[in-house]
């Protein structure tokens, strides 16, 4: 069974840019959640979807948005990138909305110059 | 709120075990998860134990939950340099998870 896939591995963009990154969940997963693994400050929580809804938002400010697709994928936009924004960007899923266990991708890393 | 708390460093000799240990503040989560990280990879889902668990064994990893102290740990039984990695604990009241910082294991050969 494939486990959670994400693309692109890495994404290089400029200042003022904005970055679409995409998640795949495990197939079966309804929940999608995303997360920030900044250098030095760990996993912060971003997004979390389920069924087609975003269920919550971490403390982010709002040009980190994101949907999720009728087939349970899920898009991350990342809009007017500022450098603090370099990081890797971690997909995950789980069996729904009342189910804890996570399962990670492999992180797309994305670096803004 | 929530915060867990976790040591950044530990270093043990191939074929020792190894004992990372968390702190959690909140005695409503229901799950405690480790996860590990291989350097420029996503995490892997290691083990995880229900709050109601006092302990949990997995092959070489064991993992006790004192939930009076909110103390978790994760036991590496003959820890290999395969081992090396970043571990993090992460609890789970509702979603989504906090983890804490994550140790860093070194295996010396």
């Amino acid at each position: 069974e494939a486990g959670v896939t994400q693309s692109p591995t890495h994404l290089i963009k400029t200042r003022g840019q904005q970055a679409t990154l995409r998640c795949s969940p495990i197939s079966g997963h309804t929940s999608v959640y995303w997360y920030q693994q900044a250098l030095g400050l760990g996993l912060q929580f971003l997004l979390w979807y389920d069924e087609g809804e975003e269920r919550n938002r971490g403390n982010f400010p709002p040009r980190f948005s994101g949907r999720q697709f009728p087939n349970y994928s899920s898009e991350l936009n990342v809009n007017a990138l500022e450098l603090e924004d370099s990081a890797l960007y971690l997909c995950a899923s789980s069996l729904g909305a009342k189910a804890d266990t996570q399962y990670f991708g492999p992180g797309t890393r994305l670096t803004v110059l | 709120g929530e915060d867990v708390e976790q040591s950044l460093f530990l270093s043990v000799r191939e074929g020792d075990s190894s004992v990372i240990n968390c702190t959690y503040t909140d005695s409503s989560s229901t799950y405690l998860y480790w996860y590990k990280q291989e350097p420029g990879a996503g995490l892997q889902l290691l083990t995880y134990i229900f709050s109601n668990m006092d302990m949990k064994q997995d092959q070489r990893l064991t993992v006790l939950l004192n939930k009076k102290d909110k103390h978790l740990s994760l036991r590496i039984a003959d820890t290999q340099t395969g081992d090396s990695a970043i571990y993090f604990c992460a609890e789970s009241l509702n979603t989504p998870l906090v983890f804490g910082k994550g140790t860093r294991l070194s295996v010396i050969a």
